[in-house]
């Protein structure tokens, strides 16, 4: 069965520092996308990152970057340089590709310490 | 601001008294999802429209029905909601029914059921 796995509830990091957000995954696809999603208290979810598994360069988007591993089935995120406006719920999600259906990981909860 | 845009925010219902959610969108996305968030779990899929056609995933309680009457409108109908079908309920679209399709989501209309 294919499954996200997100083994932090929760995390904290200082303003300014950087944050790492593990993600877990299992399939037996060799083709598929990763994405984070980050869901502010009250407010939409909304894409962060997303990287394409055939594609071995790690996608970066500003402050955020993913450390992708194929082999190992990881897709970490680090948030570098956080901001207060980095507060939310993180969520992992895989989708294979050919397919629409998401599947997410159970979200972290990142708190930013002024 | 092209957007999603889910009514009403928060939606108390008695147990048993049928209720409806509803989605609009300016994306002109051909694609609508409902997903189900309950508390720090994964965002379930529920079922999504393609265009007209609906596609509805095999595990969704019969309890629970979809209307799509043009591109911009969905609306989650709950036939007779009990106590577990608490949560928060996520709208969502994407251009195309493709891996590669990020979702756009609303804000959610969080559902208490008395």
């Amino acid at each position: 069965a294919q499954t996200v796995t997100q083994s932090q509830p929760e995390m904290s990091v200082q303003e300014a520092e950087t944050v790492t957000l593990s993600c877990t995954y299992d399939t037996s696809e060799s083709d598929y996308y990763l994405f984070w999603y980050k869901q502010p208290p009250s407010r939409q979810m909304i894409l962060v990152i997303r990287q394409e598994a055939y594609k071995q360069q790690n996608a970066t988007e500003n402050r955020f970057s993913v450390n992708f591993q194929k082999a190992a089935k990881s897709f970490s995120l680090k948030i570098s340089d956080s901001q207060l406006g980095d507060a939310a719920m993180y969520f992992c999600a895989y989708t294979p590709s050919g397919t629409y259906k998401y599947i997410f990981g159970t979200g972290t909860r990142l708190k930013v310490l002024a | 601001d092209a957007m999603v845009i889910q009514n009403p925010r928060y939606q108390v219902t008695q147990f048993g008294k049928p209720v409806t959610l509803s989605c609009s969108q300016t994306l002109n996305h051909n694609v609508m999802y409902w997903y189900q968030q309950k508390s720090s779990q994964a965002p379930k899929l529920l079922f999504h429209y393609y265009d007209k056609d609906f596609n509805n995933e095999a595990d969704t309680p019969d309890n629970f029905q979809s209307r799509r009457p043009n591109t911009s409108f969905c609306f989650l109908d709950i036939r007779s909601p009990g106590l577990g079908d608490a949560a928060m309920y996520l709208c969502a679209t994407s251009r195309k029914r493709t891996a590669n399709s990020p979702l756009h989501f609303g804000n959610g209309t969080r559902l208490t059921v008395t």
